[in-house]
């Protein structure tokens, strides 16, 4: 463990506010990310960055946004578009020519 | 178009019966495939990925192209093998990951 941290653990807002989680890693890495993982629906990819300043968008982006202005942070915010925002959310990170992703603790967000 | 396809969502044997997770996938490349683990508690973690063609933790997983498939499989089930296991898939695109549903393995006494 350590190396890669999010937070807070868990996170409560109301419905219309926009929520931004903390994702934060000390291995150096180029690549970041963001998924949400579901019962039953596995890891979807949010967001990811493959360097500094520059971002993709993945499969479920829309009511999310990114920034990537720090090689060791990769906030995600969650905004009053994402129609359904409650979930857990894990960030990740990798080397560049490395294979291996490594995930964060998760950020269990609930928006009633 | 890229996907991964584990059609169980839980698996359940006793301690001692061999276990195999299911993995299929599509991708007109040639892929890399990967098994991650969460223990309860725990993080996600790399389990094994097919290019070492290793045994970790008793697991093996063998690339069958013909099949498109990536099943893990370990010959006798132990109770700390319970976890949620989750089949991911790297295309050309190095940085870019595509993950399946995931399967619950639950090993019984």
């Amino acid at each position: 463990d350590g190396g890669i941290t999010q937070s807070p653990k868990y996170l409560f807002r109301k419905e219309g506010q926009n929520v931004t989680l903390s994702c934060e890693q000390n291995l150096n890495h180029d690549a970041m990310y963001w998924y949400r993982q579901d019962p039953g629906q596995g890891l979807r990819l949010i967001y990811y960055s493959q360097i500094v300043n520059d971002f993709q968008k993945g499969d479920i982006a829309e009511g999310y946004s990114v920034s990537r202005e720090k090689k060791e942070s990769f906030p995600l915010t969650v905004t009053s578009a994402q129609k359904n925002p409650t979930a857990f959310y894990l960030c990740a990170s990798k080397g560049t020519g490395q294979y291996e992703q490594y995930f964060g603790p998760g950020t269990r967000l609930t928006v009633t | 178009a890229q996907r991964v396809t584990q059609p169980e969502k839980l698996l359940s044997v006793f301690k001692g019966a061999p276990v195999e997770l299911k993995c299929n996938y599509s991708y007109s490349g040639s892929p890399e495939l990967f098994w991650y683990v969460q223990y309860s508690r725990q993080r996600l973690q790399l389990l094994l990925r097919h290019i070492s063609r290793e045994s970790i933790k008793g697991f093996t997983a063998d690339l069958n192209k013909g099949e498109t498939s990536f099943h893990l499989k370990k010959p006798f089930a132990q109770e700390e093998d319970s976890a949620m296991y989750y089949c991911a898939l790297r295309g050309n695109n190095f940085n870019k990951f595509y993950f399946g549903s995931g399967t619950k393995l639950n090993v019984k006494p």
